[in-house]
């Protein structure tokens, strides 16, 4: 069945530093969903990509989605304490709307 | 405008009882989702509903978990007889657009 897996899966950096998030998927993908999940909260919507090599920013957050439709990231710059959470990559499986998550990056900062 | 509003927020149970949780929905918000989110990994979708007519339930153990829409808004979750492997946080998120919006979530504990 249709795979979504993410790299690394736990990161830790010094506040201040960047941090990258990979997701890849085994098929090509309609769009791409990314979702953030503080702990012990539930996920919440950050952004939907759609065109193949679209680029997105959001303040210190920036989304990119592969050429080829199979692969994305989410690059945050300067983290700070707030970005602390599990990002998930989603696949809405081609309008039918039901999201396939990926495995998860969980991100700790140190202070 | 109110979240997705969901109850109870935890819940301890031991193995072979049954257990129900409840879901509202943004109001309006036709679409309606269930989500096993074991810890550790990304939410799993169990059962969608658009109104109160079940799309995709592919993923519903249906020997042992149960949903229902019965007036298009509100839903249920039921599970009857409960595992041990039960143990999960489930999501209720509702659809606006592209963007699910997720609700806190109950804790399941089965001991």
């Amino acid at each position: 069945g249709q795979q979504v897996m993410q790299i690394p899966q736990y990161q830790h950096v010094q506040e201040g530093e960047d941090f990258t998030t990979y997701c890849n998927s085994s098929t090509t993908l309609s769009n791409i969903q990314w979702y953030k999940q503080r702990p012990g909260g539930h996920p919440v919507f950050l952004i939907q990509l759609v065109k193949s090599g679209e680029v997105k920013k959001q303040k210190r957050l920036t989304f990119q989605f592969g050429e080829a439709k199979k692969n994305s990231s989410l690059h945050i710059t300067a983290t700070q304490t707030t970005d602390v959470g599990t990002y998930f990559c989603a696949d809405p499986n081609f309008g039918n709307e039901k999201l396939t998550f990926g495995t998860g990056t969980r991100l700790t900062i140190i202070p | 405008e109110a979240g997705v509003a969901q109850s109870p927020r935890y819940k301890i149970i031991e193995k072979r009882q049954s257990v129900a949780f409840w879901c509202n929905p943004i109001s309006g918000h036709a679409t309606l989702y269930w989500y096993q989110q074991i810890l550790g990994q990304g939410p799993k979708l169990l059962i969608q509903f658009q109104n109160n007519g079940v799309v995709d339930d592919s993923q519903l153990p249906k020997d042992r978990f149960s949903a229902e829409r019965l007036k298009g808004v509100d839903s249920t979750l039921k599970i009857q007889p409960a595992k041990l492997e039960d143990s999960a946080v489930y999501l209720c998120a509702s659809k606006s657009g592209p963007e699910q919006y997720f609700g806190p979530g109950t804790r399941l504990t089965v001991t």
